[in-house]
């Protein structure tokens, strides 16, 4: 099955650096990328997502990039802040092929010193 | 829109007791609900995908017998986990999609804790 993997664990940056996640899949056929964000004790929640079709999305702070050829899409935060801190896990999808199931990554502490 | 919730956000219950979480779509019409299970510190792993009216699908390693889940209509399923154990407890989150779209809208998790 599909097994996604996440680097790094954990991540501590000065506010204002950049952050940079990575994640690399085994199965071929994924075709749907999130990223989210998770609060101690909450939801995670979609910061962004992105498509086997497309290479690069970016909102505001927030990109992702996507290399179908290696196995591997990365999250990039900009102009971090403190509020950036959180659990950031990455997700890989089949979509019709697997119900839409999404198989998440072991996730990235960010923590952003002010 | 696309608000997932559950019920109870928390909950403690004895060794060998039963205790059922419900997720509820309340603005949509979810065809396919998902169960997770997230320990302390640890990512979301899958348990289960179930569809409306039919049977769940379990992940490798999830007991059926233990872990029931019902999705008896397109706005609820229903886990329940039977004979808990203290290694049960965790936090369990669901998630609600529309028919063939890929984003998941997620529950605010339920917290377990066996006894």
């Amino acid at each position: 099955g599909e097994n996604v993997e996440q680097h790094p664990s954990t991540l501590s940056v000065q506010e204002g650096d950049s952050a940079v996640i990575k994640c690399t899949y085994s199965d071929s056929a994924s075709n749907y990328f999130p990223w989210y964000k998770q609060e101690l004790g909450k939801r995670p929640q979609l910061i962004i997502d992105i498509r086997s079709n497309v290479g690069e999305k970016k909102d505001q702070r927030i990109a992702v990039t996507l290399n179908k050829t290696a196995k591997h899409f990365s999250l990039h935060i900009t102009e971090t802040q403190p509020e950036d801190s959180a659990v950031y896990f990455c997700a890989a999808s089949k979509g019709m092929d697997s119900s839409y199931k999404l198989i998440f990554g072991s996730g990235t502490r960010l923590l952003v010193r002010p | 829109g696309a608000v997932v919730s559950q019920h109870p956000s928390w909950v403690i219950c004895k060794s060998g007791t039963s205790v059922k979480i419900e997720c509820r779509s309340l603005d949509f019409q979810a065809t396919t609900m998902f169960w997770y299970r997230q320990f302390p510190k640890q990512s979301l792993m899958l348990m289960a995908t179930s569809n409306e009216g039919s049977k769940a699908t379990y992940e490798q390693g999830v007991e059926k017998d233990k872990f029931l889940i019902n999705h008896a209509s397109l706005t609820l399923s229903t886990l329940t986990v039977t004979s808990a154990h203290p290694e049960d407890s965790s936090f369990y989150i669901c998630s609600a999609s529309r028919t063939e779209i890929y984003e998941q809208y997620f529950g605010p998790g339920t917290r377990l804790t066996v006894t």
